[in-house]
Order: C-alpha cells, then sequence, then structure tokens
C-alpha cells in the first residue's frame, strides 16, 4: 500500500535552476495539495488541486507551478529556483466532499544554493 | 485569514509524564485533526473530532474539540521514548488545510 509518494527525497539546486517535484496517490483521491515546511512557521500550503484540470493558488504560491493531468499525480515545479525556496515540500491528498484527514508523502527536502 | 495557534512550541519531558498541548483558533472549525510527525517523515492522523465537546481516544492519545469550536487539546499519558516528534494540529477549511505551527516533544529517558 504506497500511498502517497513523492520523489526525490533530496535535492540541492543552483539558484536560477529549475526543477518539477513529483507526487503520486494510488487511493483515488480527488483533492491534493503542496505544503512547504520551514522552522517556526509550520505547514503553509503552496497550491491545492480538488480534481484533475483544477487547480488553485494556497497561502504561498509565488514561484511554483502546478498542474493536475491525472487523478494520481500532481507535480510541483519551481521555475527558477532561490535560496528562500531552501524547504522540506510535503504533497497530502484526500478523499470526498468535505476535506478531511488528509495523507503526506514523507516529503522532498530542497537546498537551493 | 484564519489562524492556528499551539502551545507550548516544544517542551521537554522525562519518560512516563503526561504531556498536555493545545491549539486555538481566530475563528470556527466543525472540525479539528491531530497529526504528529516523526523525524524525517511526513505528518500522520493520529485524532480526528468533529463535533464540539467530542473527546476521543487513541491509545495514550486523548484529544478533546473545546465546546466553543475554536480551540482543541491533546494529552498524551504516560509518555516513551517514541513519542518524540512535531505535533500539529490542523483545521480543514474548504479543499485546504490550515495548520499550526507544531508543538515540538522531546522525551528524555
Amino acid at each position: 500500500n504506497a500511498g502517497v509518494t513523492q520523489t526525490p527525497k533530496f535535492q540541492v539546486l543552483k539558484t536560477g535552476q529549475s526543477m518539477t517535484l513529483q507526487c503520486a496517490q494510488d487511493m483515488n483521491h480527488e483533492y491534493m495539495s503542496w505544503y512547504r515546511q520551514d522552522p517556526g512557521m509550520g505547514l503553509r500550503l503552496i497550491h491545492y488541486s480538488v480534481g484533475a484540470g483544477i487547480t488553485d493558488q494556497g497561502e504561498v504560491p509565488n514561484g511554483y507551478n502546478v498542474s493536475r493531468s491525472t487523478t494520481e499525480d500532481f507535480p510541483l515545479r519551481l521555475l527558477s529556483a532561490a535560496p528562500s525556496q531552501t524547504s522540506v515540500y510535503f504533497c497530502a491528498s484526500s478523499i470526498g466532499s468535505t476535506v478531511t484527514e488528509a495523507f503526506f508523502g514523507q516529503g522532498t527536502r530542497l537546498t537551493v544554493v | 485569514g484564519q489562524q492556528l495557534n499551539q502551545s507550548p512550541q516544544s517542551m521537554f519531558i522525562q519518560e512516563g509524564e503526561d504531556v498536555s498541548m493545545n491549539c486555538t483558533s481566530s475563528s470556527i472549525f466543525n472540525t479539528w485533526l491531530w497529526y504528529k510527525q516523526d523525524p524525517g517523515e511526513g505528518p500522520v492522523l493520529l485524532i480526528a473530532l468533529y463535533k464540539a465537546g467530542e473527546l476521543t481516544s487513541n491509545g495514550r492519545l486523548t484529544a478533546q474539540f473545546g465546546i466553543t469550536r475554536k480551540d482543541s487539546f491533546l494529552n498524551i499519558s504516560a509518555s516513551i521514548p517514541s513519542d518524540v516528534g512535531i505535533y500539529f494540529c490542523a483545521g480543514p477549511g474548504t479543499y485546504k488545510y490550515i495548520f499550526g505551527t507544531g508543538t515540538r516533544l522531546k522525551v528524555l529517558a
């Protein structure tokens, strides 16, 4: 039972580089989201999706793009990495029309130098 | 916007002690969720609360949904070393979650 799978687990980027953080879930959940976790800041929502083809911005969307072409996948793209994007990124998914009981991936630790 | 404040921010306790932490909101929630994040892992759901005044247990963990619907409490009884981690409260809004800043727990053997 895979649940929510994130890749890679660790990544180092140079300032200005772009990359895609992958997220896949096998639970047929409609709702998926991306969070970043910084010390003392808790989890802050970057982008979320309520279903294939539908995405919306969260609290801290600048510098990130998302798309949702399938129910299973919700990649997060960093367009031009900046040191301020050094963080731990979590993908989450949940089921149903009321958003409860999110399941999280193991996280991607990103360092931008 | 909605905010969740958790206290304490961190705590050191001796193994075997009971632990209490709380979460307060600037607005009303209809559901409260408590998650635990082990070091190097993603958050995992511990307890979900759906009704004001509700008291729910999961092993040594007990959580309560405050009657004002603006707060929730988590208690851990007889703590053990594997209780170490960050505990988050969360409230679901429309299509998204709002998380507290977390309570970091360290258990001294």
